[in-house]
């Protein structure tokens, strides 16, 4: 079965920081990989997602993501957060054969910027 | 632009009781709906699965019984959460996609249940 891990619960960072949100998954194959974003009060937001290819992905705001296949990760970063960026962010993975259409979220990750 | 809309943004039953809620897509066909869960302290578990013409696949530990899903076009879904317990609460999101494309989620229904 597959599963997400978010190490972090709660990342705390300066405004005008670097950032990097930590995503590990467990899967037989390499699956589909995707970060959302969850603002306050608000639904689910596509960041971005890894499909094959280069394993440096851009996503929106500024988000970039590395997947590692050797590591079964797909980080989150930023060069320089805003204080806009405050939020929660889950990564998400999806299997590349049979049901492909479900997504299993991890736990999450909140994300406090500091003015 | 593709999205999705859901309502009520908000609702609040009693215990025992029974709500609706909806979701509808805008800008694209959506051949597929998923209905997810997010409860308090929790990350999102999926529900259910909506195609268009075929069966509603739904996840272990969610029936078609306690979750009634209809899909009836390419541009509405609705799902009633019957019986609504304590356990029921949490924000529900409608996430569709057009077939082969990107899934859009709405901003989801917060039910809350006294």
């Amino acid at each position: 079965a597959q599963s997400v891990t978010q190490p972090d619960a709660r990342v705390t960072v300066s405004e005008g920081a670097s950032l990097q949100l930590r995503c590990k998954y467990s899967s037989s194959v390499t699956p589909y990989l995707f970060w959302y974003v969850q603002y306050p009060r608000q639904g689910l937001q596509l960041l971005l997602k890894y499909y094959s290819g280069d394993p440096v992905v851009q996503g929106v705001n500024g988000f970039e993501a590395e997947f590692s296949k050797s590591n079964s990760s797909f980080h989150l970063r930023k060069a320089s957060v805003h204080w806009s960026d405050s939020a929660v962010y889950f990564c998400a993975v999806s299997p590349v054969t049979g049901n492909t259409r479900k997504l299993i979220f991890g736990l999450g990750t909140t994300l406090q910027v500091q003015p | 632009g593709a999205l999705v809309y859901q309502y009520p943004r908000r609702t609040i039953c009693k215990s025992g009781t029974s709500m609706r809620m909806e979701c509808q897509a805008v800008g694209f066909q959506a051949t597929s709906v998923a209905w997810y869960r997010q409860s308090p302290q929790k990350t999102f578990e999926l529900i259910a699965l909506s195609t268009v013409n075929s069966a509603i696949k739904y996840e272990q530990n969610f029936t078609q019984e306690k979750f009634p899903i209809s899909h009836p076009n390419l541009s509405f879904s609705s799902m009633t959460v019957l019986n609504a317990y304590l356990e029921d609460r949490g924000l529900y999101l409608c996430g569709a996609r057009e077939q082969g494309k990107t899934l859009y989620f709405g901003s989801g229904t917060r039910l809350t249940v006294l």
